[in-house]
């Protein structure tokens, strides 16, 4: 149990245009999700909470006009990468809180941006 | 300040050995306390977590972690690597008060080697 579908898995863009990446909790409601982004050999680092139905709630250093967040339904986020450079180019993980049970947080398979 | 360490970023060890990765965190209020793997290209998977209850918790693929208080400790053990178990390990903290977020410590690369 507690699926969270992430997609797509890769893709490729060229600068300038904006990219979309879903995540989907597949068996169970996620009123908040989790928007981490991780460059190679290092950790995860949080770029945003979305709540649904509620502006995210963006970290410190994060620009929220260039990485717009979008919860409008209890499963589904969306995080959408807008007028994209080569230095955005990173591994996307979401991440969403288990609502039933102890404690526990799900994670999507991530998603590789790459921008030419 | 709230925070979580992993000491070594590169950890090796011979097929067969123990493994033995270190985490501890900084908080006057012990928090949830997370240990996650990672592979290539791929998400997280959750090898064990400790919310409340007993101190030595066992996880998947036998991997098992002791949330000591008096040292802020919460280091993940194995008995015996096997080589499927190289990987990047993170050990991640939800603070009491930190609206639910995770924080992740800076990983350790684990290395099997035969």
């Amino acid at each position: 149990g507690a699926v969270v579908s992430q997609h797509p898995s890769w893709v490729i863009c060229k600068s300038g245009t904006s990219v979309k990446i879903e995540c989907r909790s597949l068996d169970f409601q996620a009123t908040t999700m989790f928007w981490y982004r991780q460059f190679p050999k290092q950790s995860l680092m949080l770029m945003a909470t979305s709540n649904e139905g509620s502006k995210a709630t963006y970290e410190q250093g994060v620009e929220k006009d260039k990485f717009l967040i979008n919860h409008a339904s209890l499963t589904l986020s969306t995080l959408t990468v807008t007028s994209a450079h080569p230095e955005d180019s990173s591994f996307y993980i979401c991440s969403a809180r288990v609502p039933y049970g102890t404690v526990g947080y799900t994670f999507g398979s991530g998603t590789r941006l790459t921008v030419v | 300040a709230q925070s979580v360490t992993q000491l070594g970023s590169h950890v090796s060890v011979s097929e067969g050995a123990l493994v033995l990765l270190r985490c501890n965190y900084s908080s006057s209020v012990p928090p949830y306390l997370f240990w996650y793997v990672q592979y290539p290209n791929q998400g997280l998977q959750l090898l064990l977590k400790y919310t409340t209850g007993a101190t030595l918790v066992k996880g998947i693929n036998g991997f098992e972690a002791e949330f000591k208080k008096s040292e802020t400790s919460f280091h993940l053990t194995k008995p015996s690597a096997h080589m499927s178990d190289a990987a990047e390990y993170f050990c991640a903290v939800s603070f009491t008060g930190g609206g639910n977020k995770l924080t992740f410590g800076t990983g350790t690369q684990l290395k099997v080697e035969l």
